[in-house]
């Protein structure tokens, strides 16, 4: 069974600093792995999508990696801004299933 | 043109009652979800159809049931609602190869 912990569950900082989110995941036979964001009372906006067969994905001032047989993804949010602040959040979908599987999110706050 | 819409966008009702969510999808994806949200933010799949073929029949009650009249469009109804059923229900469509899932703006339900 599939399982996904986001670290960290929070992170509040200045604006301007670049960062990194973690995923990981337990079971690294997926077909891809999606990154979203969650704005308050909003639905999910995907971010970006990194096959299996990819290292890496690209768009603006995010970048996400994925090391598959290490179950892990990171997302780098380049030059923080006051509106990057939202949930962020990291979904494989397995192999053996056709079910997204969710982490539980790091809530990221860029103060001003 | 919303990718991923869904109606009503708020439902408050009585404990008892039965109420329908609607979702329909002009991706021309294959594939389409329902996802529940619930208090603490943690994002569970409930059911998914492929072109109109139930696929994933998560441990829901079976006060609710989905039905897809055409691969565009999945209905959630829901049978004497209960206060635990209060929550976000977001749905969701994508080709079931896996090619991202495009998640709608969500549903949220408030049974008082």
């Amino acid at each position: 069974k599939q399982e996904v912990t986001q670290i960290p569950a929070a992170l509040s900082v200045p604006e301007g600093e670049n960062l990194v989110l973690n995923c990981s995941f337990t079971d690294s036979a997926i077909y891809n792995l999606q990154w979203f964001r969650q704005d308050p009372g909003k639905g999910l906006t995907s971010l970006l999508l990194i096959q299996s067969s990819q290292r890496e994905q690209t768009s603006g001032r995010l970048n996400a990696s994925l090391d598959k047989s290490s179950g892990r993804s990171t997302l780098y949010i380049a030059a923080s801004q006051p509106g990057d602040s939202a949930t962020y959040l990291c979904a494989p979908l397995p192999s053996s299933s056709y079910k997204l599987i969710f982490g539980s999110g790091t809530r990221l706050l860029v103060r001003p | 043109d919303t990718a991923v819409s869904q109606t009503p966008k708020y439902l408050v009702t009585q404990m008892g009652n039965d109420k329908s969510i609607k979702c329909e999808q002009n991706l021309g994806h294959d594939t389409m979800y329902w996802y529940k949200q619930d208090s603490k933010k943690f994002l569970k799949i409930m059911f998914s159809y492929n072109n109109k073929e139930l696929i994933i029949n998560e441990t829901v009650p079976n006060r609710f049931s989905p039905k897809s009249p055409d691969k565009a469009h999945l209905n959630l109804h829901i049978n004497s609602l209960e206060l635990g059923d209060s929550a976000v229900y977001f749905c969701a469509s994508s080709h079931l190869t896996g090619n991202g899932y495009t998640f709608g703006s969500g549903t949220r339900l408030t049974v008082v």
